[in-house]
């Protein structure tokens, strides 16, 4: 089946310091990927949807200048967030959309500011 | 308000009996899916029906669809400790010429041994 990976599963980071998440595709081409965040106990919130070779689409109240996305080839997503804060630590998973409109999910990665 | 909504949001049951989730919505859908989060894991897709299908199985999970009501319910036959795991449903949005995954709340299933 389709098999989608993410790099790092867990990440420690200090304050104003950048983080860059990898979300693979290993066995398909993904022309659309996706960015979620999860908060304890909550769930799933799109963040932005990510589409090879064009800027991503940002959803309402998430900030595109700290959320960098980058869809450079059709198996490769990055998410970087930049001048991270405590608040911004969650669980970011990425999903990867076949062509036959199936999403399948990374294993997420649990982002800790401290 | 948000796009599919599950009941309960918590659920505990012994091993060997069934689990039902019930997902709502609000707006008409192509289709409608089921996942599965283990704690600290990814999601699994675990079944899609389409907006014309009423029911379907896979395995021991039967999904059924009413659109009249807009709702959608999960059933675990049989249960397992294995199955204990968040199961959330998810519909399709479409904004803006684009479509994305809406996904409601989420139920926690507890299976005990």
């Amino acid at each position: 089946g389709a098999v989608v990976s993410q790099h790092p599963s867990w990440v420690i980071c200090k304050s104003g310091t950048s983080v860059k998440i990898e979300c693979r595709s290993l066995d398909f081409q993904a022309t659309t990927m996706f960015w979620y965040r999860q908060f304890p106990k909550q769930s799933l919130m799109l963040m932005a949807t990510s589409n090879e070779g064009s800027k991503a689409t940002y959803e309402q109240g998430v900030e595109k200048d700290k959320f960098l996305i980058n869809h450079a080839s059709l198996t490769l997503s990055t998410l970087t967030v930049t001048s991270a804060h405590p608040e911004d630590s969650s669980f970011y998973i990425c999903s990867a959309e076949t062509d036959w409109w199936e999403q399948y999910f990374g294993p997420g990665t649990r982002l800790t500011v401290t | 308000s948000q796009q599919g909504e599950e009941d309960p949001q918590a659920l505990s049951i012994q091993e060997g009996e069934n689990a039902t989730m019930n997902c709502s919505y609000k707006t008409s859908i192509n289709n409608l899916q089921w996942y599965r989060q283990n704690s600290g894991r990814g999601l699994v897709h675990l079944i899609l029906i389409r907006s014309n299908e009423r029911e379907k199985h896979s395995g021991r999970l039967r999904v059924t669809l009413d659109t009249s009501k807009k709702s959608s319910s999960l059933l675990i036959t049989a249960s397992r400790a294995a199955d204990t795991a968040s199961y959330f449903c998810a519909t399709v949005k479409t904004q803006g010429g684009s479509e994305k995954l809406v996904f409601g709340k989420g139920t926690k299933l507890t299976v005990n041994p």
